[in-house]
């Protein structure tokens, strides 16, 4: 069974267009997070939600916005994509409890990544 | 802020061998967490060990194992008996141990690109 799933794994669209990820995890984790991984394969944090709650915003164009109807899911929703929109989003959740023998705080599991092409 | 940095774009290693991947970080924080991730051609993120910074013992997994310098603010990663399916990209992280914000985020250095020669 997949522990944080992310749909869809490809994604093309064109300029000004809206779009939609989803995630979801069956870890029982309390906090979830999009990251995001440009071209150049670095890694940044883009949002971070706890218990449904926004924790972190990084300096993210507010075209993107992240949406948590329960704990398990954080979906990203784009706005008007541009083409320095083009990346691979990641999503990732983590707990800061123990939550059982095969999980350990501290870690964050991630998705398996979607690449979005704007053209 | 936290920074982390990886100064070593790219390493190569004969399948069989030993390699070290170098990491080092800055922060003024004293309590924090240190992990390495792997990512293969597949794109998925894979944790591949980790380390907390109260922790004098260098953490181990397998055939990796880190060399933790908590006063030098270095954490290497190294591959023993390196296979072909090492080969991918390498991220050192970071993250606070504090109950703020800054547990609530990893921060990744740029990555090292692995390459196995067979």
């Amino acid at each position: 069974d997949t522990a944080v799933s992310q749909t869809p794994k490809y994604l093309v669209t064109q300029m000004g267009n809206d779009k939609s990820i989803k995630c979801e995890q069956n870890l029982g984790h309390d906090t979830m997070y999009w990251y995001k991984q440009d071209s150049k394969k670095f890694l940044k944090i883009m949002f971070s939600y706890n218990n449904k709650e926004l924790i972190i915003n990084e300096t993210v164009p507010n075209r993107f916005s992240p949406k948590s109807p329960d704990k398990a899911h954080l979906n990203l929703h784009i706005n008007s994509l541009e083409l320095g929109d083009s990346a691979v989003y990641f999503c990732a959740s983590s707990t800061l409890r123990l939550a059982g023998a095969l999980l350990a705080k501290n870690i964050q599991y991630f998705g398996a990544g979607t690449r979005l092409s704007v053209l | 802020a936290q920074t982390v940095t990886q100064s070593q774009p790219e390493m190569s290693v004969q399948e069989a061998e030993t390699v070290t991947l170098s990491c080092t970080y800055d922060t003024s924080e004293s309590d924090y967490y240190l992990f390495w991730y792997k990512q293969p051609p597949s794109r998925q993120m894979i944790l591949v060990i980790r380390q907390e910074a109260y922790k004098q013992q260098n953490a181990t997994e397998n055939r990796f194992s880190v060399n933790f310098q908590k006063a030098a603010k270095s954490f290497s990663l190294k591959i023993s008996d390196s296979q072909l399916g090492d080969a991918a990209m390498y991220f050192c992280a970071y993250r606070s141990a504090d109950s703020g914000a800054g547990s609530y985020q990893l921060t990744f250095g740029k990555g090292t690109k692995l390459s196995v020669i067979p």
